[in-house]
């Protein structure tokens, strides 16, 4: 059962634009949420978080913004840079449901230059 | 670089092997994760050690098993392997494994059983 899903296996945005990725999770026990970025033959780097107790989390051109009632995160990247170009995960954990991080299915954004 | 280095990088097997996927996490992180990504899948988490010890365990398989030595590295033991078990498999560490920790990523081992 995917507790943690990316509906959009795939974005297209011009360079410059703003990328909005998505994520929707179904675990109201989640309280702490993730962005992974992944190349091509490399492992997934860590990119931003946002805890529960927030809403919005911005770190330079990259915001998560959290809808705790929708169950509902997005990653916003603005301005968008072909170097973004990659496969983004979102994750979820809970201290209350142990250590395990659960992950969505990715969606791969290619920014066009 | 992440400081996780995972060997080997490629493994192509036969059905009904067995193989050990070895993964050396960055200096000074307690806990290792180890996950499974299929085709069109998400990272699906195998299982955690922290200083040697299981600490959490996801959907892994009873052919699969895990172990942390001493020194902290770990091994990822996949036995009688099929088909559907091709997959990457990445290794992560974090310093104490706690959910609010971020992982370091290895780069994972590409798994072909043929």
């Amino acid at each position: 059962d995917q507790q943690v899903k990316q509906n959009s296996p795939s974005l297209s945005v011009q360079e410059g634009r703003i990328s909005i990725l998505n994520c929707d999770y179904t675990n109201s026990m989640f309280d702490y949420f993730l962005w992974y970025k992944k190349y091509p033959a490399e492992g997934p780097t860590f990119l931003i978080s946002i805890s529960s107790i927030k809403d919005k989390n911005e770190d330079g051109r990259f915001t998560v913004f959290l809808n705790k009632s929708a169950k509902h995160l997005s990653l916003h990247i603005v301005p968008s840079q072909p170097g973004d170009s990659a496969v983004y995960f979102c994750a979820a954990s809970a201290l209350t449901l142990g250590n395990q991080f659960y992950f969505g299915t990715g969606t791969s954004l290619t920014v066009i230059p | 670089d992440s400081g996780v280095t995972q060997t080997p990088k490629h493994l192509i097997t036969a059905t009904g092997q067995r193989v050990t996927l070895r993964c050396s996490p960055r200096s000074g992180d307690l806990s290792v994760y180890w996950y499974q990504q299929s085709l069109d899948q998400g990272l699906q988490f195998l299982i955690q050690y922290y200083n040697g010890e299981e600490r959490a365990k996801g959907n892994i398989l009873e052919r699969f098993s895990a172990q942390q030595f001493p020194d902290l590295h770990s091994e990822l033991n996949l036995s009688s392997l099929e088909l559907g078990d091709s997959a990457l498999y990445f290794c992560a560490s974090s310093p104490m494994g706690l959910p609010y920790n971020e992982q370091f990523f290895g780069p994972g081992t590409r798994l072909t059983v043929l």
